[in-house]
């Protein structure tokens, strides 16, 4: 147990279907990050999120919306997804961004999404 | 050219034998380094952290940092089965908050 809870852990949905991925940190921490993890295929940042304030937003495609609404919950809204983007999403969180000591990251367990 | 490299592997050892896990990077502002183990269809969890030049321990692991060199590693002594997995080098430059993660090195600890 990390202190960074995802939920669900599992989903299944179709290319028209609206879901959503909820990540919730009880660390105190004020850094939050969306991680993707295709197959056999390393970690691919896709937000960070710092204080509820978006600082990173690496290039993903509008049909993931994430949601910042305070610093112990982020949320992954995601709309007409492609089968290609199945894959296991890791929410992760750290104490801040811009330092203190060693900015150690935090995963959850992930969910594992499968667009059918 | 990548900002953390790791050997993709897959690394192969007996077990009981050391194994030694490679991570360079480019970013010399780099101030602390993290190693972290993911099983097949786990989240990653921290094993170790290091932020000063030198060896330090932990346990049958041990995490090697050389500034100068851009180079970190992390040794397992007494290499068990349970100790397969995926080992991810992260990189941190706290002045400008940045994080990143190598690629993984794949580990098979054979009995």
């Amino acid at each position: 147990e990390t202190g960074v809870t995802q939920t669900p852990r599992h989903l299944v949905m179709g290319m028209t279907n609206k879901k959503s991925l909820k990540c919730e940190q009880h660390l105190g921490h004020n850094a939050m990050y969306w991680y993707k993890q295709s197959a056999k295929k390393p970690l691919e940042l896709m937000f960070v999120y710092n204080f509820k304030e978006q600082t990173e937003n690496n290039s993903v495609p509008s049909r993931f919306s994430p949601e910042c609404p305070n610093s112990s919950h982020l949320f992954l809204h995601l709309h007409t997804l492609q089968p290609e983007d199945s894959a296991l999403y890791l929410c992760a969180s750290s104490q801040d961004k811009t330092g203190g000591s060693g900015n150690t990251i935090y995963f959850g367990e992930g969910s594992w999404l499968t667009v059918v | 050219q990548k900002e953390v490299e790791q050997n993709s592997g897959p690394l192969s050892v007996p077990e009981g034998a050391i194994a030694s896990l490679n991570c360079t990077y480019s970013d010399r502002g780099s101030q602390s380094f993290f190693w972290y183990r993911q099983y097949s269809g786990k989240s990653p969890e921290l094993i170790m952290f290091i932020y000063s030049n030198g060896d330090k321990e932990d346990g049958r692991f041990t995490a090697q940092l050389n500034k100068a060199s851009q180079y970190v590693s992390l040794l397992i002594r007494d290499s068990q089965p349970s100790d397969s997995a995926t080992y991810l080098c992260a990189v941190n430059n706290h002045n400008a908050g940045k994080s990143t993660f190598g690629d993984g090195t794949t580990l098979t600890v054979k009995p």
